[in-house]
């Protein structure tokens, strides 16, 4: 399984870019890249997921390199609910096998 | 349907006894999994389900551990002789086969006293 290093945490402003970027770099061909949120006292919550190039849906982007071995998630113009932890993940799926492997996330914080 | 469901959200027990967690997963969701998160820290991964097969499980899962899906569809998490280090929140998610977005429970937060 590929593992992942992101930053510990974070801090931002409201209404800035928040970019979090994943190193990855024993990633595998069928391996896909997936973010996930998680609030406290809540379970994750799955953000967003990308293989390579871009990715972009209503809540965040995905920037995934050529090389594949690292990616970075771009929110845009944060406010304060955005505080949370944000997992990195590399997921292999093929036929029945893969997993989801949590490391310890980066911690986001968001201030007034 | 409503999501994933996890009873019951809250166990306190005494050190040495038994207990014994549920989860009702997203229906004809083929992909079950049980997760142990401490504070600070990010969900640790316990084992998983494909159907009713429990495809993997984690070393750092002890004997005491063990967790079924009979018929593909709710599971089962016992802990047998609860230690205080058992402490945790549990967490349970599923998902379809071949999709990275899995969908969590609220968790069951065992406290061992």
């Amino acid at each position: 399984l590929a593992k992942t290093t992101q930053p510990i945490s974070m801090d931002s402003y409201e209404g800035q870019e928040v970019n979090i970027t994943c190193s990855h770099n024993n990633i595998a061909t069928n391996d896909y890249i997936t973010w996930y949120q998680q609030f406290p006292s809540q379970g994750p919550r799955f953000i967003i997921q990308g293989y390579k190039t871009k990715v972009t849906n209503e809540v965040a982007s995905l920037f995934i390199p050529a090389d594949r071995k690292s990616s970075t998630l771009s929110l845009p113009r944060v406010s304060l609910s955005d505080t949370a932890v944000y997992y990195c993940l590399v997921v292999a799926f093929v036929g029945s096998q893969g997993n989801l492997i949590f490391g310890k996330g980066t911690k986001l914080s968001v201030k007034p | 349907d409503t999501g994933v469901s996890q009873n019951p959200r809250h166990k306190i027990t005494k050190r040495g006894q038994n207990v014994t967690f549920r989860c009702d997963p997203i229906s004809e969701h083929n992909r079950l999994y049980w997760y142990r998160q401490t504070l600070g820290q990010g969900p640790e991964f316990l084992t998983y389900f494909q159907n009713e097969a429990q495809l993997e499980k984690s070393r750092l899962l002890s004997d005491r551990f063990s967790a079924e899906r009979p018929k593909g569809s709710f599971s089962t998490l016992e802990i047998q002789r609860t230690e205080q280090g058992d402490s945790a929140m549990y967490l349970c998610a599923s998902s379809p086969t071949g999709s990275t977005e899995a969908f969590f429970g609220q968790g069951t937060r065992l406290t061992v006293v």
